[in-house]
Protein backbone atom coordinates (compact mmCIF):
# COMPACT_ATOMS: atom_id res chain seq x y z
CA UNK A 1 0.00 0.00 0.00
CA UNK A 2 1.58 3.22 -0.97
CA UNK A 3 1.70 5.84 1.77
CA UNK A 4 -0.12 8.64 -0.34
CA UNK A 5 -2.93 7.52 -1.39
CA UNK A 6 -5.14 10.01 -4.74
CA UNK A 7 -8.45 9.79 -5.35
CA UNK A 8 -10.08 9.32 -8.27
CA UNK A 9 -7.27 7.92 -10.34
CA UNK A 10 -8.92 9.35 -13.39
CA UNK A 11 -11.42 12.29 -13.68
CA UNK A 12 -13.33 13.26 -16.57
CA UNK A 13 -15.40 16.88 -16.35
CA UNK A 14 -17.07 19.22 -18.58
CA UNK A 15 -15.93 22.72 -18.42
CA UNK A 16 -17.49 24.77 -15.51
CA UNK A 17 -17.59 22.02 -13.52
CA UNK A 18 -15.63 22.07 -9.50
CA UNK A 19 -13.76 19.38 -9.51
CA UNK A 20 -11.87 17.59 -6.69
CA UNK A 21 -9.22 15.98 -5.95
CA UNK A 22 -8.75 13.86 -2.74
CA UNK A 23 -5.24 13.03 -1.24
CA UNK A 24 -4.23 10.76 2.05
CA UNK A 25 -1.57 9.59 4.10
CA UNK A 26 -0.17 7.08 6.49
CA UNK A 27 2.07 9.07 7.78
CA UNK A 28 2.31 12.16 10.11
CA UNK A 29 3.84 15.18 8.24
CA UNK A 30 3.95 18.46 8.88
CA UNK A 31 3.37 19.74 5.05
CA UNK A 32 2.03 18.48 1.68
CA UNK A 33 3.15 18.89 -2.03
CA UNK A 34 0.12 19.83 -4.61
CA UNK A 35 2.02 19.62 -8.07
CA UNK A 36 0.84 19.17 -11.38
CA UNK A 37 1.96 17.78 -14.67
CA UNK A 38 0.86 18.66 -18.24
CA UNK A 39 1.26 16.08 -21.26
CA UNK A 40 4.39 17.50 -21.80
CA UNK A 41 5.64 16.08 -19.05
CA UNK A 42 6.97 19.85 -16.81
CA UNK A 43 6.01 19.83 -13.13
CA UNK A 44 4.71 22.79 -11.65
CA UNK A 45 4.56 23.14 -7.71
CA UNK A 46 1.13 24.19 -7.16
CA UNK A 47 0.46 24.65 -3.39
CA UNK A 48 3.02 23.38 -0.57
CA UNK A 49 0.34 23.37 2.39
CA UNK A 50 0.73 23.08 6.27
CA UNK A 51 -2.25 23.85 7.52
CA UNK A 52 -5.83 24.98 6.89
CA UNK A 53 -6.79 26.10 3.03
CA UNK A 54 -4.59 27.81 0.29
CA UNK A 55 -6.36 29.48 -2.82
CA UNK A 56 -4.03 30.75 -5.98
CA UNK A 57 -6.78 31.66 -8.64
CA UNK A 58 -9.43 28.85 -9.24
CA UNK A 59 -6.81 26.57 -7.10
CA UNK A 60 -7.80 25.79 -3.77
CA UNK A 61 -5.95 23.10 -1.36
CA UNK A 62 -7.11 22.27 1.71
CA UNK A 63 -5.50 20.09 4.36
CA UNK A 64 -6.16 18.40 7.90
CA UNK A 65 -2.97 16.91 9.64
CA UNK A 66 -4.56 15.54 12.37
CA UNK A 67 -7.26 13.50 9.72
CA UNK A 68 -3.79 13.09 7.45
CA UNK A 69 -6.48 14.12 4.36
CA UNK A 70 -6.13 17.17 1.62
CA UNK A 71 -8.22 18.05 -1.18
CA UNK A 72 -7.52 20.12 -4.23
CA UNK A 73 -10.29 21.59 -5.84
CA UNK A 74 -10.77 23.38 -9.35
CA UNK A 75 -13.57 25.41 -9.82
CA UNK A 76 -15.04 26.59 -12.63
CA UNK A 77 -12.79 24.08 -14.56
CA UNK A 78 -11.17 24.69 -17.92
CA UNK A 79 -9.66 22.18 -20.74
CA UNK A 80 -6.89 23.83 -20.04
CA UNK A 81 -6.75 22.60 -16.33
CA UNK A 82 -6.37 19.01 -18.30
CA UNK A 83 -3.10 17.59 -16.33
CA UNK A 84 -2.13 15.28 -13.63
CA UNK A 85 -1.89 16.09 -10.41
CA UNK A 86 0.18 15.11 -7.83
CA UNK A 87 -0.02 15.09 -3.74
CA UNK A 88 3.30 14.58 -3.00
CA UNK A 89 4.27 14.61 1.29
CA UNK A 90 8.26 15.34 2.03
CA UNK A 91 10.24 13.49 4.20
CA UNK A 92 13.74 13.07 5.34
CA UNK A 93 15.99 15.47 3.44
CA UNK A 94 13.39 16.84 1.64
CA UNK A 95 12.58 13.79 -0.43
CA UNK A 96 9.05 13.35 -1.54
CA UNK A 97 6.77 10.35 -1.35
CA UNK A 98 4.55 10.67 -4.51
CA UNK A 99 0.88 9.86 -4.64
CA UNK A 100 -0.37 8.32 -7.64
CA UNK A 101 -1.55 10.89 -9.21
CA UNK A 102 -4.84 11.65 -10.80
CA UNK A 103 -5.77 12.03 -14.26
CA UNK A 104 -7.58 14.97 -15.34
CA UNK A 105 -9.41 15.06 -18.87
CA UNK A 106 -11.77 18.69 -18.98
CA UNK A 107 -13.78 18.45 -21.91
CA UNK A 108 -16.10 21.54 -23.55
CA UNK B 1 9.58 30.99 -7.85
CA UNK B 2 12.42 29.79 -8.20
CA UNK B 3 13.39 28.21 -11.37
CA UNK B 4 15.49 24.72 -12.19
CA UNK B 5 16.42 23.69 -15.97
CA UNK B 6 17.50 20.93 -17.52
CA UNK B 7 19.58 20.60 -20.45
CA UNK B 8 18.62 19.18 -23.15
CA UNK B 9 14.82 19.02 -22.78
CA UNK B 10 15.11 16.00 -25.51
CA UNK B 11 17.58 13.51 -26.38
CA UNK B 12 17.69 10.41 -28.94
CA UNK B 13 20.91 8.40 -29.38
CA UNK B 14 21.78 5.31 -30.41
CA UNK B 15 21.95 2.49 -28.62
CA UNK B 16 25.78 1.71 -26.31
CA UNK B 17 25.90 5.44 -26.26
CA UNK B 18 26.37 7.87 -22.92
CA UNK B 19 24.23 10.86 -22.31
CA UNK B 20 24.25 13.86 -20.12
CA UNK B 21 21.32 15.07 -18.70
CA UNK B 22 22.13 18.91 -16.39
CA UNK B 23 20.46 19.77 -13.71
CA UNK B 24 20.46 23.53 -12.75
CA UNK B 25 19.29 25.50 -10.31
CA UNK B 26 18.78 29.17 -11.65
CA UNK B 27 18.60 31.37 -8.80
CA UNK B 28 18.83 29.50 -5.43
CA UNK B 29 21.65 27.36 -4.00
CA UNK B 30 21.21 23.30 -3.73
CA UNK B 31 22.80 21.19 -1.47
CA UNK B 32 21.09 17.95 -2.60
CA UNK B 33 19.03 17.52 -6.03
CA UNK B 34 16.66 14.52 -6.73
CA UNK B 35 16.64 12.69 -9.67
CA UNK B 36 13.89 10.75 -10.96
CA UNK B 37 12.32 8.56 -13.73
CA UNK B 38 9.10 8.26 -15.41
CA UNK B 39 7.62 5.85 -17.69
CA UNK B 40 4.54 6.56 -19.74
CA UNK B 41 1.77 6.68 -17.29
CA UNK B 42 3.51 6.03 -14.31
CA UNK B 43 4.56 7.87 -11.28
CA UNK B 44 7.99 9.41 -10.62
CA UNK B 45 10.06 6.96 -9.74
CA UNK B 46 13.42 8.41 -7.39
CA UNK B 47 16.57 6.85 -8.80
CA UNK B 48 19.05 9.06 -6.71
CA UNK B 49 19.69 11.95 -4.69
CA UNK B 50 22.52 14.09 -5.59
CA UNK B 51 24.67 15.48 -2.92
CA UNK B 52 27.08 18.52 -3.36
CA UNK B 53 30.63 17.60 -2.83
CA UNK B 54 29.95 14.04 -1.63
CA UNK B 55 28.68 10.85 -3.06
CA UNK B 56 25.73 10.49 -4.71
CA UNK B 57 23.06 8.08 -3.05
CA UNK B 58 20.74 5.45 -4.91
CA UNK B 59 17.36 3.91 -4.77
CA UNK B 60 17.63 0.28 -4.42
CA UNK B 61 17.15 -1.39 -7.76
CA UNK B 62 18.96 1.43 -9.51
CA UNK B 63 22.43 0.77 -10.80
CA UNK B 64 25.13 3.40 -9.92
CA UNK B 65 27.62 2.61 -12.40
CA UNK B 66 24.70 2.61 -15.01
CA UNK B 67 23.71 6.33 -14.04
CA UNK B 68 26.08 8.78 -12.58
CA UNK B 69 25.52 11.36 -10.86
CA UNK B 70 27.76 14.41 -10.50
CA UNK B 71 26.82 17.79 -7.94
CA UNK B 72 29.87 19.69 -9.03
CA UNK B 73 28.50 22.82 -7.45
CA UNK B 74 25.54 24.44 -5.29
CA UNK B 75 23.56 24.78 -8.72
CA UNK B 76 24.84 22.17 -10.96
CA UNK B 77 24.02 18.51 -10.99
CA UNK B 78 24.41 16.00 -13.96
CA UNK B 79 23.22 12.33 -14.56
CA UNK B 80 24.86 10.18 -17.09
CA UNK B 81 23.29 7.24 -18.12
CA UNK B 82 26.10 5.12 -19.82
CA UNK B 83 25.42 2.64 -22.75
CA UNK B 84 22.39 3.77 -22.63
CA UNK B 85 20.09 0.82 -23.96
CA UNK B 86 16.44 1.23 -25.35
CA UNK B 87 15.17 0.06 -22.49
CA UNK B 88 16.53 3.56 -20.43
CA UNK B 89 14.00 5.60 -22.86
CA UNK B 90 12.39 7.46 -20.59
CA UNK B 91 11.51 11.08 -18.88
CA UNK B 92 14.20 11.96 -16.44
CA UNK B 93 13.02 14.77 -14.12
CA UNK B 94 15.67 16.40 -11.50
CA UNK B 95 14.08 18.65 -8.06
CA UNK B 96 15.80 20.70 -5.87
CA UNK B 97 14.91 22.13 -2.77
CA UNK B 98 17.01 25.41 -1.64
CA UNK B 99 19.54 25.44 0.97
CA UNK B 100 17.59 28.07 3.35
CA UNK B 101 13.79 26.11 2.87
CA UNK B 102 12.05 26.74 6.02
CA UNK B 103 8.76 25.67 4.60
CA UNK B 104 9.97 21.93 2.85
CA UNK B 105 9.61 23.33 -0.91
CA UNK B 106 11.04 22.10 -4.06
CA UNK B 107 11.20 23.13 -7.18
CA UNK B 108 11.35 20.75 -10.70
CA UNK B 109 13.33 21.10 -13.80
CA UNK B 110 11.11 20.69 -17.10
CA UNK B 111 12.55 17.30 -18.09
CA UNK B 112 14.20 15.60 -20.61
CA UNK B 113 13.33 12.91 -22.53
CA UNK B 114 15.49 10.44 -23.41
CA UNK B 115 14.87 8.02 -26.69
CA UNK B 116 17.42 5.26 -27.40
CA UNK B 117 17.27 3.44 -30.66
Amino acid sequence: KNEVEQSPQNLTAQEGEFITINCSYSVGISALHWLQQHPGGGIVSLFMLSSGKKKHGRLIATINIQEKHSSLHITASHPRDSAVYICARPGTASKLTFGTGTRLQVTL
Amino acid sequence: GAVVSQHPSWVICKSGTSVKIECRSLDFQATTMFWYRQFPKQSLMLMATSNEGSKATYEQGVEKDKFLINHASLTLSTLTVTSAHPEDSSFYICSAPPIANPHNEQFFGPGTRLTVL
